[in-house]
Parts: C-alpha cells; sequence; structure tokens
C-alpha cells in the first residue's frame, strides 16, 4: 500500500471556481503534512503546511482529520496561475528529525478562463 | 540566500552507460535528500545524508545507484549502469532543523536524465 494516495485528476474548472483536492495517508504515526504545487517541468515548492485545527492562507485552506488519515485542499476563487500539480506530502517520523518526506503522485488542476 | 545548485540540467545516456548528478545544497543545511521523479508520480525518496553520514537509503537500488556526500557539503549520485526505466528527474533537497527538518525543505531544479 503506497503511504500517500491522491486523486490524480485531472481537474479542469473555470476561473473563479472552488476546487477541492484529497489524500490519504497510511502511517497513522505521521507528524506532518504539507500541500506542494509543481510547475510544469520545475521543482516542487512547499504551498501550506496542514495542521489539525486546520489552516488558511488567502483563498486556500488545509484540512487535516487525523482519525480518518485524510488532508485536504481547497482552493477558492481559482485564478488562471492556480494551474500546476498539487501533491499531498507526509512527513512519518516522529519528533520530525529525519525529515523524510512521502508525496502523493499529484492532482493535476487546469484552470480556464 | 543561494537556492540548491544542481547539474546538469538535462542528460542522454544509452542504456548500460553511467551517469553522475552533482548538488550543491543551500549553505549551513547539513541534511541533504536524493528523490527521485518518474513523470506522472510524486518524487520518491532515494537517499539522506545527515552532514556526511546516510541516514536512510532504503529505496535507493544499490546494485546500480550510489550517491555520496564527502565533507558533508557537495553530493553526487551516481547511476551505473543505466536503464531505461531510470528515466525521470532527480531531484535533491535540503533542509535546516529550524521547527523540524521536514518544514524546512528547498528543492533544486533538478536533472532530467533520459536513457535510450
Amino acid at each position: 500500500r503506497k503511504e500517500v494516495e491522491q486523486d490524480p485528476g485531472p481537474f479542469n474548472v473555470p476561473e473563479g471556481a472552488t476546487v477541492a483536492f484529497n489524500c490519504t495517508y497510511s502511517n497513522s504515526a505521521s507528524q506532518s503534512f504539507f500541500w506542494y504545487r509543481q510547475d510544469c517541468r520545475k521543482e516542487p515548492k512547499l504551498l501550506m503546511s496542514v495542521y489539525s485545527s486546520g489552516n488558511e492562507d488567502g483563498r486556500f485552506t488545509a484540512q487535516l482529520n487525523r482519525a480518518s488519515q485524510y488532508i485536504s485542499l481547497l482552493i477558492r476563487d481559482s485564478k488562471l496561475s492556480d494551474s500546476a500539480t498539487y501533491l499531498c506530502v507526509v512527513n512519518p517520523d516522529r519528533g520530525s528529525t529525519l525529515g523524510r518526506l512521502y508525496f502523493g503522485r499529484g492532482t493535476q488542476l487546469t484552470v480556464w478562463p | 540566500e543561494a537556492g540548491v545548485a544542481q547539474s546538469p540540467r538535462y542528460k542522454i545516456i544509452e542504456k548500460r552507460q553511467s551517469v553522475a548528478f552533482w548538488c550543491n545544497p543551500i549553505s549551513g543545511h547539513a541534511t541533504l535528500y536524493w528523490y527521485q521523479q518518474i513523470l506522472g508520480q510524486g518524487p520518491k525518496l532515494l537517499i539522506q545524508f545527515q552532514n556526511n553520514g546516510v541516514v536512510d537509503d532504503s529505496q535507493l537500488p544499490k546494485d546500480r545507484f550510489s550517491a555520496e556526500r564527502l565533507k558533508g557539503v557537495d553530493s553526487t549520485l551516481k547511476i551505473q549502469p543505466a536503464k531505461l526505466e531510470d528515466s525521470a528527474v532527480y531531484l535533491c533537497a535540503s533542509s535546516s532543523p529550524g521547527r523540524g527538518y521536514s518544514y524546512g525543505y528547498t528543492f533544486g531544479s533538478g536533472t532530467r536524465l533520459t536513457v535510450v
């Protein structure tokens, strides 16, 4: 079983739409959770960390459900510039001393005018 | 702050040939990682160094892949001999303790390897 499972999409939405991505992780002891963004032929870049209480950064909202081992990302008022692949990422190590990251396969988003 | 430097950006080799990739992490970052990203998949950790010691190489195909980080700064990843399935982007990343190693990641722009 993969560490992180993610629907690859693709998601094609119009500008202004709200879109949600989900993923699940297999290791219940996982400690740190992230959403990364990867543009075509570029390296992954941190979009936001995900906390149990939920957190928001502008149009982006991330949620974590530890009981269900489920992570979500909500993008409101989509912009053309949001078109990218969104990677669900988990660090399985208690204390974060190792820093290993496990990536989902990514969900591709295209926002059209 | 300068980012993580990688070279070359692109490499095309024939199967059974050898290839090496180089990475220079952010200054002061003790932890360095090599990831492999096959087209359509997320990055997969190959090896993690803490200074010049290996922390985790459980997913490194050791029959053909090797990596070193002499002096705890630059690192090289080598494939010998290459197979068609090694075609991928090889990403180097470094991190600092800060609030935890997983929070302070910076990726390099990667080396795109094509094996023909």
